[in-house]
Parts: structure tokens; sequence; C-alpha cells
């Protein structure tokens, strides 16, 4: 079956610019995660979402950071107006159901903001 | 809350030794716990998870980890080391929505 599709995988943007990433998640998971990996750092959960629903978006910075998912497919993320510290890898991640622990990730999208 | 300490951030061996990653977690109920694998410029792949049953867990390419509640560890191992086993090695716990809480990560170094 087809993995976790994410684009671009690399972006380089300037500070106060605004960007956005895509994700397709497994076709027929109904939960999809986006994670922030900052260099040297485990992933951290930006926001979690059941179907077209938002589960959890409690570590995701709602002054810049946006995100939503549309017909319970695709996903989109928007950063703006990007900062030097959001430069990070951002995954995708899904599932078949919530709460079930095993999630498959994306490549990555590699963000540099300068 | 759930959290997971991973205890070294890098790990060298040579090719056909032991490794050994160590993991302790925090947890107010009984965890689900895993490793995930990460290559360069590569996804996060699944290793091994625990959820509850057996405590020795096996995985995929050697890797085998404990579960030891007393201890509050998950350790790592693979009895013989290969070139192509050098990656980031992330120990995860999950958390009460179905989501992953992933440690700092231990970087593994294989040395031929």
């Amino acid at each position: 079956e087809a993995g976790v599709a994410q684009s671009p995988r690399y972006k380089i943007i300037e500070k106060r610019q605004s960007v956005a990433f895509w994700c397709n998640p497994i076709s027929g998971h109904a939960t999809l995660y986006w994670y922030q990996q900052i260099l040297g750092q485990g992933p951290k959960l930006l926001i979690q979402f059941q179907n077209n629903g938002v589960v959890d978006d409690s570590q995701l910075p709602k002054d810049r950071f946006s995100a939503e998912r549309l017909k319970g497919v695709d996903s989109t993320l928007k950063i703006q107006p990007a900062k030097l510290e959001d430069s990070a890898v951002y995954l995708c991640a899904s599932s078949l159901v919530g709460g079930a622990y095993e999630q498959y990730f994306g490549p990555g999208t590699r963000l540099t903001v300068t | 809350a759930q959290s997971v300490t991973q205890l070294d951030s890098h790990v060298s061996v040579s090719e056909g030794t032991p490794v050994l990653l160590r993991c302790n977690y925090s947890s107010s109920y009984s965890p689900s716990l895993f490793w995930y694998v990460q290559h360069p410029n590569k996804g996060l792949q699944l290793l091994l998870k625990y959820t509850s049953a057996a405590t020795l867990v096996k995985g995929i390419n050697g890797f085998e980890a404990e579960f030891k509640k007393s201890e509050t560890s998950f350790h790592l191992t693979k009895p013989s080391a290969h070139m192509s086993d050098a990656a980031e090695y992330f120990c995860v716990v999950g958390g009460s929505q179905g989501n992953l809480i992933f440690g700092k990560g231990t970087k593994l170094s294989v040395k031929p």
C-alpha cells in the first residue's frame, strides 16, 4: 500500500514569510497527526485530527500556526508569519483509528527559516 | 503525565558487538511503549511495541526490548550490530489520546 505522502520535501523561506505543507495519509486512515521535530530532539505533536475534527491542538502555536483537514483526507499545515525558531522537520503521520498508537510516518518536510 | 528519558544521546559500537540503548519511562497508568528508528532523510519506522502482553518484545531486524515495571525501563537490545543499524532511535510512550510522546533520541554509530 502507498505510504504517507508529504510535500514539499524541503523549503527555505525568510522570517516573516508564510509557508504551507501538505500531507496525504494512507487511504482509509481516520486519524492524522502533525509533528514538529527540531534538530537534536524527538518529534513533538502539534495537532491531531480524527476524520476532519480536531482532537488535540494544545501544543499548536495558534497565533502563527494553523491546520486543516479537508473532507477528512488530505491536510495542510500553515505557518504565518514564520520565525527563526520554526526551522525544523514537519512530520505527518496517520493511523487507522485514534488511540491505536500504530502510526505511519511520512518522510517529512525540512523547513529552514533564514 | 507520560514521559520517556533516553539515557544516552550517542552510542557507538563495533560491527558484530551487542547493542544496548537505554530508556526509562514515567506513566500514571500501564503504558504502551515503542521504539522507532529514523534513518537519515527517511521517515520514522516502528521497530517494536509493548502493549501489556509479553514483557519481552521482539521487533524487526533482530531488535528486542524488555519491559521492566520495577525499574520503569524499556531498554532496546540487539545481539550483533550491523552497519545498516546506524541511525537515530527513539523511545516512545503512548499518550492518553492515542498520540505518541517521544524521547530525545539516541544516535547509534556502528564502526567497521
